[in-house]
């Protein structure tokens, strides 16, 4: 089965609330971590990603955090818009099974103007 | 500096008949991915290559599929003698080296009728 699982299939915000997205993994060989923002109709955007030597990485107006003790991983996104409602994945890595990702089955954000 | 292409973007095909699909990475992206996704689901990886050479093709189904990345020309999924189940959406992502962030192409989007 799959070792990546999202906890809330559906996230309902209001615009400019803060969202938080998240992301757990079973194995613990996992090492390296992908956010994708996926629209309907279109493929994957790479959002942000991580690697497991780190527990915190920033972009713009997103956050994700790692914490590999519980294997959890999170995706912040601050001050949310209207345009950021999609479906968001968690992708992961596993080390020594070369580049191929294992993907969440996602979880749908909708921003409430 | 062009994106991950993706042609076509849509596909009908009758039931038996062959389906090709093509990518082209981006500029300098020598690895190449494609990724499965059916209706509600996540994606699910097929296989990865290089330059002339299959790295993974474990989640490639044994029969009626294959891929390949020529030295020149985009990378080819085909898909023999479909079937009803072989409807989806067909992603292909490219990255500058594996184990790299991977960049997502707009899809194919497969109907057997």
């Amino acid at each position: 089965g799959e070792s990546v699982g999202l906890h809330l299939p559906t996230l309902s915000v209001q615009e400019g609330d803060n969202s938080i997205i998240n992301c757990a993994y079973s194995n613990s060989a996992s090492d390296y971590f992908i956010w994708y923002k996926q629209e309907s109709g279109k493929g994957p955007q790479f959002i942000i990603d991580i690697r497991s030597n780190m527990d915190k990485r920033q972009g713009q107006r997103v956050t994700v955090l790692l914490n590999k003790t519980v294997k959890h991983l999170s995706l912040q996104i601050a001050a949310t818009q209207p345009g950021d409602s999609a479906v968001y994945f968690c992708a992961e890595n596993i080390e020594g099974q070369g580049g191929k990702l294992i993907f969440g089955q996602g979880t749908e954000l909708s921003v409430k103007p | 500096n062009a994106g991950v292409m993706q042609n076509p973007r849509h596909l009908v095909r009758r039931r038996g008949q062959e389906a090709r699909l093509r990518c082209s990475p981006m500029k300098g992206h020598s690895h190449v991915y494609w990724y499965r996704q059916l209706p509600e689901e996540g994606l699910k990886f097929m296989v990865y290559l290089q330059k002339e050479n299959i790295i993974d093709e474990s989640g490639m189904p044994k029969e009626r599929f294959s891929a390949e990345f020529p030295k020149e020309g985009p990378s080819i999924l085909r898909i023999q003698q479909v079937v009803r189940g072989d409807s989806a959406a067909y992603f292909c992502a490219s990255s500058d080296r594996g184990y790299n962030e991977q960049y997502f192409g707009p899809g194919t989007r497969l109907t057997v009728t």
